[in-house]
């Protein structure tokens, strides 16, 4: 089966300034990445997503870009604010039922 | 749309007692998932129905887990009897082809 890696586990960053966070997957059908921002004691929610043809997606102060030769997408997220501070998890699937999770970064913004 | 509904919101219950999590998936969803959430494991997998038949249990840890889902807008995860170790989150999501997850809110569950 799928296997995603998730780096940085842990991530500290000044507020303003830029967090990226790196996933890699093993099995090259995967073509939908989905990532996931999970607050304190709250439920996973969907933030940002990217299919296997597209390379890169924005929304506003977040994006998402994805190497399929090199088999890694990535999050980015821009002018990093206190809000932000979070768990992100990063998942991949080619069939749209399964999706395997990578193992989650916690974001720390400092203001 | 409601989103995905868990109940309870939190369980605590004594060793040996058997626990019911309940969950109602998105109206139209048509895949339901079973997830349950530690810190030293992350997100596991435990089980998921396609059009409420399960398509692949093989995340259940062990015979004490168990789960149904007898129509489409209704699934049960039970664990019976409880252990300390089962302490955690569970999560269920519903998603149709071509999105993804939406998770319920959890229901963190306390064996002691």
């Amino acid at each position: 089966g799928e296997n995603v890696e998730q780096h940085p586990s842990t991530l500290s960053v000044q507020e303003g300034d830029s967090a990226v966070i790196k996933c890699t997957y093993s099995d090259s059908a995967s073509n939908y990445f989905p990532w996931y921002k999970q607050e304190l004691g709250k439920r996973p929610q969907l933030i940002i997503d990217i299919r296997s043809n597209v390379g890169e997606k924005k929304d506003q102060r977040i994006a998402v870009t994805l190497n399929k030769t090199a088999k890694h997408f990535s999050l980015h997220i821009t002018e990093t604010q206190p809000e932000d501070s979070a768990v992100y998890f990063c998942a991949a699937t080619y069939n749209f039922n399964k999706f395997y999770f990578g193992s989650g970064t916690k974001l720390n913004v400092k203001p | 749309d409601a989103g995905v509904i868990q109940s309870p919101r939190h369980e605590v219950t004594e060793m040996g007692q058997e626990v019911t999590l309940r969950c109602k998936p998105i109206s139209g969803h048509d895949y339901l998932f079973w997830y349950r959430q530690t810190m030293m494991r992350g997100l596991e997998l435990l089980i998921y129905f396609n059009n409420n038949v399960p398509i692949d249990d093989s995340g259940m840890p062990e015979d004490r887990f168990s789960a149904k889902m007898p129509n489409a807008s209704f699934s049960t995860l039970k664990i019976q009897p409880s252990e300390p170790r089962d302490s955690a989150v569970y999560f269920c999501a519903s998603t149709t082809f071509n999105y993804g997850y939406t998770f319920g809110s959890g229901t963190r569950l306390t064996v002691v």
